[in-house]
């Protein structure tokens, strides 16, 4: 069965260092999703993307965040400059257009911001 | 905007009880509803959903749930626990359109003692 990816699985990095988490999604969706979960707490809404652009941001996705779809398979969130409160859980998501926004979710990057 | 409520966000029944996790919500705008479990460092995986056709929504692992829009309710049954469903458990609503964000409640956490 078709499913979600995620690389890495735990990343560990410096505070002010920059992170790209990777996703691929499945092949024939169409729109894409990021989510955090900090620890203890909610699954939190970022951003979600399609047809190449930015199609919805929370108020949590700031400048320090970016997305980019970089060829047909890769769906990456980059964290320009971590911060200790960027420690968290990100999911990745994807819908395939006519499913009841039915998400189906990757198993997660654990990020530490130390 | 859209937003969900999980009343209890610790569970605990009998192997064989009934499972019930409350899930209230409020929407301006007809809903999708949806409940997705996480076992512990997992991602998020789809019990079943409400896309306005029946009320009654059957998913997987023998749990259900029924819409209704009277009490804006979705709440989440299962006529007997098992062990294995001990996990944390998220009610979630987006608009009726593919590509929403979904936002989720806090979480109820499901433990089935023996």
């Amino acid at each position: 069965e078709p499913e979600v990816t995620q690389t890495p699985s735990h990343q560990v990095t410096q505070m002010g260092q920059e992170v790209i988490l990777r996703c691929v999604p499945i092949s024939n969706h169409l729109y894409f999703y990021w989510y955090r979960q900090i620890l203890g707490q909610k699954v939190e809404f970022l951003v979600s993307f399609y047809n190449n652009e930015i199609s919805e941001k929370s108020e949590i996705f700031d400048d320090q965040f970016s997305v980019e779809r970089p060829d047909g398979s890769n769906f990456t969130l980059k964290i320009r400059s971590t911060k200790l409160e960027d420690s968290a859980m990100y999911f990745c998501a994807s819908v395939e257009t006519g499913e009841h926004n039915e998400q189906f979710f990757g198993p997660g990057t654990r990020l530490t911001v130390l | 905007a859209q937003s969900v409520t999980q009343l209890g966000s610790h569970v605990s029944v009998s192997e064989g009880a009934l499972v019930l996790l409350r899930c209230n919500y409020s929407s301006s705008v007809p809903p999708y509803l949806f409940w997705y479990v996480q076992y512990p460092n997992q991602g998020l995986q789809l019990l079943l959903k409400y896309t306005s056709a029946a009320t009654l929504v059957k998913g997987i692992n023998g749990f259900e749930a029924e819409f209704k829009k009277s009490e804006t309710s979705f709440h989440l049954t299962k006529p007997s626990a098992h062990m294995s469903d001990a996990a944390e458990y998220f009610c979630a609503v987006s608009p009726e359109t593919s590509g929403s964000r979904l936002t989720f409640g806090e979480g109820t956490q499901l433990t089935v003692n023996p």
